[in-house]
């Protein structure tokens, strides 16, 4: 199965500051197959991107996903404070479906 | 927009069984594929099983096959997940969630805790 390693394990940052998440696969995700999640303490996951690089609908552009080889980055700019929570990555590419261990992003 | 409700959580005995419900509503039941993924602390999320539309088509994590057998009724917008010889190791959040690729609409989650 695919091992997607997850970096930095928590993110201190300030509002208004950029956060940037990487997700590092352990072999090739067919099709760019990668999806982001945010789950907020006491909720479920929701779905954040999906294809690497698309945004779930009502999901606002500064959250945006990239994709260099098994490297997966998520971006999000201008952070609020309503972005404190963790996140995850997810492939389906092959199965069975994997999830990162995750990134803590707090804010300041 | 979906709404997903389980229900069926709680805290059974090693060996045990319990049977968790997800009640749908909001959008097409019949036409959602659908799965359950649980989360813990130590292991994170995992994907646990699949079910598609109406062909019958189902997956497991091997970390429960021959355990856990999930299931939907149509008629009822309704998907199950029935859990026997549970151990330890299956003590989680159990979510229900549509999808077979990615998860785009989640429950709030079933605690089961194994325990004796």
């Amino acid at each position: 199965e695919i091992v997607l390693t997850q970096s930095p394990g928590t993110l201190s940052l300030s509002p208004g500051e950029r956060a940037t998440l990487s997700c590092r696969a352990s072999q090739s995700v067919s099709n760019s197959y990668l999806a982001w999640y945010q789950q907020k303490p006491g909720q479920a996951p929701r779905l954040l991107i999906y294809g690497a690089t698309d945004r779930a609908t009502g999901i606002p552009d500064r959250f945006f996903g990239s994709q260099s080889g098994t490297d997966f980055t998520l971006t999000i700019s201008r952070l609020e404070p309503e972005d404190t929570a963790v996140y995850f990555c997810q492939q389906y590419g092959t199965s069975p479906r994997t999830f990162g261990q995750g990134t803590k992003v707090e804010i300041k | 927009q979906m709404h997903l409700v389980e229900s069926g959580g709680g805290l059974v005995k090693p060996g045990g069984s319990l049977r968790l419900s997800c009640a749908v509503s909001g959008l097409t039941f019949r036409d959602s594929h659908m799965s359950w993924i649980r989360q813990t602390a130590g292991k994170g999320l995992e994907w646990v099983s699949y079910i598609g539309t109406s062909d019958g088509t189902i997956y497991q994590a091997d970390s429960v096959k021959g355990r856990f057998t999930i299931s939907r009724d149509n008629a009822k917008n309704s998907l199950y997940l029935q859990m026997n010889s549970l151990r330890a190791e299956d003590t989680a959040v159990y979510y229900c969630a549509r999808g077979s690729h990615f998860f785009d609409y989640w429950g709030q989650g079933a605690l089961v805790t194994v325990s004796s």
